[in-house]
């Protein structure tokens, strides 16, 4: 959906590396989200923010998981050090304010691979 | 603790077959239910909501679904499948105490369509 770019569609790194996904919203969005899906648990959701402020991020896995929201347009998952089992789809989406709320917009993911 | 279950992994149906797909769900109040489709290399996309009301819900595609709480299913259905349905389908309630956008997500049932 044009409405969600995120960055970069697929990366491959090796176990203990950075990795620094990115989203950017259109604007008009009130929330937004970050999900991970893997074939084993599915679609879980990591974090989210309303109007840039994180409001839940019982879902980050563990510390080694951070994500900022600096502004509207903008928004970063980091990951640091990778490790294998990191290794899934990660999905930014967005809720638009004035809209039936539960209804998302997804970005096409950034597929991540770690070695 | 919500959740939704789709017992379903993956169905084949043939072109111009009817569909429908399961979705149960575990909430302790009125649930906000969700069907998302997500096609290869894609983010997920709305197919259709049930908030209140009519329990019977029109979507895009041609599809629609039945809430019905006695037996806490919502159930997916379109009459007559076309080989562009391909996809996964996921079933989503709306994430008690939490933002609206704040969903969980089943496990999701892969749709292949024989021609």
């Amino acid at each position: 959906d044009a409405g969600v770019i995120q960055s970069p569609r697929h990366e491959v790194t090796e176990m203990g590396q950075e990795v620094t996904l990115r989203c950017k919203p259109i604007s008009g969005h009130n929330s937004l989200f970050w999900y991970r899906q893997t074939m084993m648990r599915g679609l879980e959701l990591l974090i989210y923010f309303n109007n840039n402020v994180p409001i839940d991020d019982s879902g980050m896995p563990e510390d080694r998981f951070s994500a900022k929201m600096p502004n509207a347009s903008f928004s970063t998952l980091k990951i640091q050090p990778s490790e294998p089992r990191d290794s899934a789809v990660y999905f930014c989406a967005i809720q638009f304010q004035g809209r039936v709320t539960g209804e998302l917009f997804f970005g096409e993911g950034s597929r991540l691979t770690v070695l | 603790a919500q959740s939704v279950t789709q017992p379903d992994i993956h169905i084949t149906v043939s072109e111009g077959a009817s569909l429908e797909l399961r979705c149960n769900y575990s909430y302790g109040a009125t649930p906000y239910l969700f069907w998302y489709v997500q096609s290869p290399g894609q983010g997920l996309q709305l197919l259709l909501k049930y908030f209140s009301g009519d329990t019977l819900v029109q979507g895009i595609k041609g599809f629609e679904a039945e809430f019905k709480r006695s037996q806490s299913s919502f159930n997916l259905r379109k009459p007559s499948v076309h080989w562009s349905d391909a996809a996964e389908y996921f079933c989503a309630v709306g994430r008690y105490g939490g933002s609206q956008g704040n969903l969980i997500f089943g496990k999701g049932t892969k749709l292949s369509v024989k021609p």
